[in-house]
Formats: C-alpha cells, sequence, structure tokens
C-alpha cells in the first residue's frame, strides 16, 4: 500500500491563480517530511523540510504546512517558471536515514 | 553550496555489459543513496550507505552492488545490464544525522539494449 500520496497528480494554473498541491501519508512516528522540485531530466531540488504538526515554511511563492496526517504546498500567484514536479518525501521513526518518496505533482503554469 | 555530481547524463549499453554509475558529493555527507525513477513508479532507493565501506540494502537491490571505498564517492554497479533496468539512476547525499535532507545529483539516463 501507498505511504505517501500526493495529489493531483497533475495540475494546470493560470499564472497569478494560487493553488495548493497535496502530501498526504499513513504512517506513524514521522522524523521528517520533505519537499523537492524536479526539472524534467534533472535530479531533484530540496525546498524544506518540515519536523512537526502546525510547522510553515516559506520560498519566494511556496509556503509549506505540515498537520499530522499531511501536507500542503500552496503556490501563491504562480509564474512559468515554477513549472516542474514537486515531490514530497517521508522519514519515518523506523525507517533509519531512507526516505519514502511519493509519486510527485506535474504543475504547468501558463501565461 | 552542495554539489553532487554523476559521471555521465547519458549512457547506452548492451545486455549482458557490467556497467559502472559513479556519484561523488563535495560536502564531506556520510550518508549516500542510490535511487531509480521510472514513469509511474517514482523514485525507488536501491541501495544507501551510511559509512565508507558499509552498504545497506534498500526497497530494490536485486541485480545491483555498490562500492564506497572513499567518503566522497559511491559507485553503483549493474553486474549484467538487462533492459529492465533502462531507468533515470540518481545518487543523493545527506549529512550523518537521521531525519536530514538528501541532496540530489543531475541523474544518468541509462538505456540498455
Amino acid at each position: 500500500e501507498d505511504q505517501v500520496t500526493q495529489s493531483p497528480e497533475a495540475l494546470r494554473l493560470q499564472e497569478g491563480e494560487s493553488s495548493s498541491l497535496n502530501c498526504s501519508y499513513t504512517v506513524s512516528g514521522l522524523r521528517g517530511l520533505f519537499w523537492y522540485r524536479q526539472d524534467p531530466g534533472k535530479g531533484p531540488e530540496f525546498l524544506f523540510t518540515l519536523y512537526s504538526a502546525g510547522e510553515e515554511k516559506e520560498k519566494e511563492r511556496l509556503k509549506a504546512t505540515l498537520t499530522k496526517k499531511e501536507s500542503f504546498l500552496h503556490i501563491t500567484a504562480p509564474k512559468p517558471e515554477d513549472s516542474a514536479t514537486y515531490l514530497c518525501a517521508v522519514r519515518m521513526n523506523q525507517a533509519g536515514t531512507a526516505l519514502i518518496f511519493g509519486k510527485g505533482t506535474t504543475l504547468s503554469v501558463s501565461s | 553550496d552542495v554539489k553532487v555530481t554523476q559521471s555521465s547524463r547519458y549512457l547506452v549499453k548492451r545486455t549482458g555489459e557490467k556497467v559502472f554509475l559513479e556519484c561523488v558529493q563535495d560536502m564531506d555527507h556520510e550518508n549516500m543513496f542510490w535511487y531509480r525513477q521510472d514513469p509511474g513508479l517514482g523514485l525507488r532507493l536501491i541501495y544507501f550507505s551510511y559509512d565508507v565501506k558499509m552498504k545497506e540494502k534498500g526497497d530494490i537491490p536485486e541485480g545491483y552492488s555498490v562500492s564506497r571505498e572513499k567518503k566522497e564517492r559511491f559507485s553503483l554497479i549493474l553486474e549484467s545490464a538487462s533492459t529492465n533496468q533502462t531507468s533515470m539512476y540518481l545518487c543523493a547525499s545527506s549529512l550523518g544525522p537521521p531525519g536530514r535532507e538528501q541532496y540530489f545529483g543531475p541523474g544518468t539516463r541509462l538505456t540498455v539494449t
């Protein structure tokens, strides 16, 4: 079964149209939730780490939040250069240093 | 800035060949990882290493081996390449304490014909 589920799989936005991506996890003992951005043909680029419910992190037009069962990546007034696949990963208590990745949300922003 | 480099961006090999993928990081990270990424399957962990000469199997180690002789270098070896090993291979590294973020290399697109 999926332990990390991202939704939607794909999202199309107009420039300036704010929205949110979801990452839900069905594991206990979360020891960190990570957001990455991946451009086509490239390796994932680290964005944020969240450790506890209620925590928030911001970077430019992106804001990540964490609850006990899910995380949201809010994109405010997106631009075409925000188009990418956004990956969520979690580290569980028993998983050592390994991360479990979701399958990603592919965001397309058109002008 | 953390830098993780991989020896090749694109590689084409024949079935049965022995294939070496090299990864080097310049930030003195203790942990290094090898993933493969396939459409619809996401990133899957092949092997990781938390110290020189130490290795741990990930979710899909079959058909692969690894070598870590120096802290900065982590090699992935396909003993006898098969067509189902055609994939994007990604190397990552992280600092020692568990829960730290991983930094990825640019990836190697391997095609086995």
